[in-house]
């Protein structure tokens, strides 16, 4: 079955601490996004890569890293930069050519103690 | 630049009764609109997708919606709903200008809560 992949579902993090989230995919799309989900607010752009090797920031991005060496993965680091990591993680891909519609992963519950 | 209202953040409606979730975008190209569903704890999953042709566009579970470009509205639409359609609503837009990375807007999110 192709689809997205996150791990873990749940990450408890203390503070000060990094803590990198999992995103693969075998759907063979070029383009992949994080997400941040809370609550009443929707979900908000951190970073996205269309191609291997190359991303960009999103709206939100200060506090967080990607990388994206394979095109089946794209995983996201939340430093100790962010001042308020505790929320819901998602990560999608696009579709290529005209349909553009993105396909999302299960989710990652990051919460901070 | 986009954006997206989604204008009521609860709906509560009754088993079988219709229910209409309302949006509204902004944007000063032309779009593409899509909207999603998310169960608790879960991922997004498509409901249906506005691209060209046919204004009326009809998705999965049996929820369509209606573009209409001079209200700049997208609304969702069921004539009947069930308990299982009890979830979290999302309105998305994303762009068609050639050489964006079409990420999505997304809407604050409607709360659709069907009572039995």
């Amino acid at each position: 079955d192709g689809g997205i992949t996150q791990s873990p579902k749940y990450l408890f993090r203390k503070e000060g601490q990094n803590v990198t989230l999992s995103c693969e995919q075998n759907l063979n799309h070029d383009a992949m996004y994080w997400y941040r989900q809370d609550p009443g607010q929707g979900l908000r752009l951190i970073y996205y890569s269309q191609i291997v090797n190359d991303f960009q920031k999103g709206d939100i991005a200060e506090g967080y890293s990607v990388s994206r060496e394979k095109k089946e993965s794209f995983p996201l680091t939340v430093t100790s930069a962010q001042k308020n990591p505790t929320a819901f993680y998602l990560c999608a891909s696009r579709a290529p050519g005209g349909r553009n519609e993105q396909f999302f992963g299960p989710g990652t519950r990051l919460t901070v103690l | 630049a986009q954006s997206v209202t989604q204008l009521d953040s609860q709906v509560p409606v009754f088993e079988e009764a219709p229910v209409e979730l309302r949006c509204n975008y902004s944007s000063s190209v032309s779009v593409y609109l899509f909207w999603y569903v998310q169960y608790p704890n879960q991922g997004l999953q498509l409901l249906l997708k506005y691209l060209s042709g046919s204004t009326l566009v009809k998705g999965i579970n049996g929820f369509e919606a209606e573009f209409n470009k001079s209200q700049t509205s997208f609304h969702l639409r069921k004539p009947s709903v069930h308990i299982s359609d009890t979830a979290e609503y999302f309105c998305a837009v994303s762009d068609l200008k050639r050489g964006s990375a079409r990420q999505l807007t997304f809407g604050s999110g409607t709360q659709l809560t069907v009572l039995p």
